[in-house]
Parts: C-alpha cells; structure tokens; sequence
C-alpha cells in the first residue's frame, strides 16, 4: 500500500519569505502525486499534480513541486509568502486497485504566515 | 457551475444513531468517491461510486454504507455510530474512476456524535 509522509505538522514563515513543504512518499509503482490546501471550514483545493513528464510541476497561487523519484519526494515550495497562504496543505499519492484509483493523504502540514 | 454540493453542513448525533450524508457531483461528473477526515488527519478513503456500483472500498466497516444514484448523486450511511465516527466527511466527484482527470470536493459534512 502506498503511503505518505509530511515532515512537520506545523510550519511558521514571514511573509514574503520561502515557504518549503516537505513530503516523502512510499509507492510500488510510478505514482501520480498530488498537493491539495484547506482553508477553515472549506474542502480541498488541487494546488498542482504530477502524473508524467516534467519533474517540476508549477500549479496555482504561486507554488511549485519537483518530483524527485531517487528521494521519493514531492516537496512543495513558493519563493514569496502571503498571508493569503496560511491554511492547511496536504500531499497526496495516488493508489491502483481493480481499474480504479483513489488517493493517500499525508497528515497535512499548518502553515502559519507572520506579518 | 455549482460544483460538488453536500448536505447537511453540521450534524449532530447521539452514539447507537444512523445517519445519511448527501452529495451531488460537479456537472458533468459520474464518479464519486467518500473520505473521512479527522481532526488533525488527513482525509481516509472510504469508497468510491461509478455506474451506480461501489468499485473500491477503504479500511472502512461494514457499518459504512453508500449507494449512487442515476443521477450520479450518493449518499453515504453510517450506521450504530460510535464516538470514533465524528469527523468531517468530503464528497469528491470526476469525470472518471482514474485520477489522471481532477477530483473536485465539496466543502463538507462536519458529523459530530455525542
């Protein structure tokens, strides 16, 4: 079974200061990874996704992720922080079975944005 | 486009009750899959709907029970609810049981029993 790890449940920056996401996934075969925020009170929102191609994946809002297969990580960055930012993100890899696919969450990492 | 909706936005009950989520998909949409998010977790799979079948199934109890519509639309039912149930339950919808299409999700059944 694929699983997934984010290293840090909570991470504070400054705004306009780099913000790093970590995560480490565990899969058997390529997998299709993913990074999805959640503001308060509200459901997920797809950030970006890797499924083929490119390494570095651009998605919304500013933030970037490189799939890195021989680290087995998808870590997400964004150079500048906005208040904007602060909610919570999650990682997420896709699992395989019987011609359908669903999608392994990560913990989630807060992120808290200082003014 | 109203996107996935789902109701009812809070509930709450007592341990020993059932209760029926609901969740209508994107337009154009005819897979919808469940999770359970916990405070302070990230959502768990529950199933997933397509053609009105369940296709996949998480490490969920037989408790958990779901059903599509034709309209594409499901419910999810859990029955003989325990303490451990209360969570936020996220209805996702696609235009395919694969991922390589974007899963949209609703803003959520917030189920908290007593």
């Amino acid at each position: 079974a694929q699983s997934v790890t984010q290293l840090g449940s909570h991470v504070s920056v400054s705004e306009g200061a780099l913000v790093l996401l970590r995560c480490n996934y565990s899969s058997s075969v390529p997998p299709y990874l993913f990074w999805y925020v959640q503001y308060p009170n509200q459901g997920l929102q797809l950030l970006l996704k890797y499924t083929t191609g490119a390494t570095l994946v651009k998605g919304i809002n500013g933030f970037e992720a490189e799939f890195k297969k021989s680290e087995t990580s998808f870590h997400l960055t964004k150079p500048s922080a906005h208040m904007s930012d602060a909610a919570e993100y999650f990682c997420a890899v896709s699992e395989s079975q019987g011609g359908s696919e669903k999608l392994v969450f990560g913990k989630g990492t807060k992120l808290t944005v200082n003014p | 486009d109203a996107g996935v909706t789902q109701s009812p936005t809070h509930l709450i009950k007592t341990r020993g009750q059932q209760v029926t989520l609901r969740c209508s998909p994107k337009s154009g949409h005819d897979t919808v899959s469940w999770y359970q998010q916990a405070l302070g977790q990230g959502p768990q799979f529950i199933f997933q709907y397509y053609e009105e079948e369940e296709r996949q199934r998480g490490n969920f109890p037989d408790r958990f029970s779901g059903h599509q519509f034709p309209n594409y639309s499901s419910e999810l039912n859990v029955n003989a609810l325990l303490l451990g149930d209360s969570a936020l339950y996220l209805c996702a919808s696609s235009r395919t049981t694969g991922l390589r299409e974007k899963l949209f999700f609703g803003s959520g059944t917030q189920l908290s029993v007593l």
